[in-house]
């Protein structure tokens, strides 16, 4: 069973940078049948896509959403066996629920981690 | 504003039948794959539809999902009370080169 634990802080100051990590049982980031993903989710802007890591014949690989390209970065840690998120110059817009999700190869995005409210604080 | 629309809100009676629509543009649902999400409130979604028109294990043969051109439906049918929740379609956008997700509608049992 695929479990996706996330930590990270709930309060981040304006301007700042966002980290959240989350933690992977049951699969491996370095998987060639996965990738992994964040999505945010806030009322003002509904679920959105901010990007994947994933490993292809152990090249890694890198896609980002258009709305937070040039602030985000998503990076894998195969020693500890999860990812983060790092998005920076955050603003109170950036306020959201974020996610981080399993999408498998051959299906989508069926596992998905519990969810972390971050509040960004001018 | 989603490059996918669905509408906001969708209701129906309990056994009833009921759709949500999904549409997009060759860039998205034309010419890629749509997924359906469940989500209730204060909890991750949960994955209902994929590849157009697959459940995963554990879903009941009540959803099921069709895609024509650029738009996509989900129908749940013999509806009933739990079936309340949140309803998203997603496709990967060649355009934006990313995923993109419907608004959302919010589908009510009366």
């Amino acid at each position: 069973q695929v479990q996706l634990q996330q930590s990270g802080p709930a309060v981040v100051k304006a301007s700042q940078t966002l980290s959240l990590t989350c933690d992977i049982s049951g699969d491996s980031v370095s998987s060639n049948s996965a990738t992994w993903n964040w999505i945010r989710q806030s009322p003002s802007r509904g679920l959105e896509w901010l990007g994947r890591t994933y490993y292809r014949r152990s090249k890694l690989y890198n896609d980002y959403g258009i709305s937070v390209r040039g602030r985000i970065s998503i990076n894998p840690d195969t020693s500890k066996n999860q990812f983060s998120l790092h998005l920076n110059s955050v603003t109170p817009e950036d306020t959201a629920v974020y996610y981080c999700a399993r999408e498998l190869f051959g299906s989508d995005f069926d596992y998905w981690g519990q969810g972390t409210l971050v509040t960004v604080s001018s | 504003q989603s490059v996918v629309t669905q509408p906001p809100s969708a209701s129906g009676t309990p056994g009833q039948r009921v759709t949500i629509s999904c549409s997009g543009s060759s860039s998205n649902i034309g010419g890629n794959y749509v997924h359906w999400f469940q989500q209730f409130p204060g909890t991750a979604p949960k994955l209902l539809i994929y590849k157009n028109n697959h459940r995963p294990s554990g879903v009941p043969d009540r959803f099921s999902a069709s895609k024509s051109g650029t738009s996509a439906s989900l129908a749940i049918s013999g509806l009933r009370s739990e079936d309340e929740a949140d309803y998203y379609c997603a496709a990967w956008d060649d355009s934006l080169s990313g995923r993109v997700f419907g608004g959302g509608t919010k589908l009510t049992v009366l």
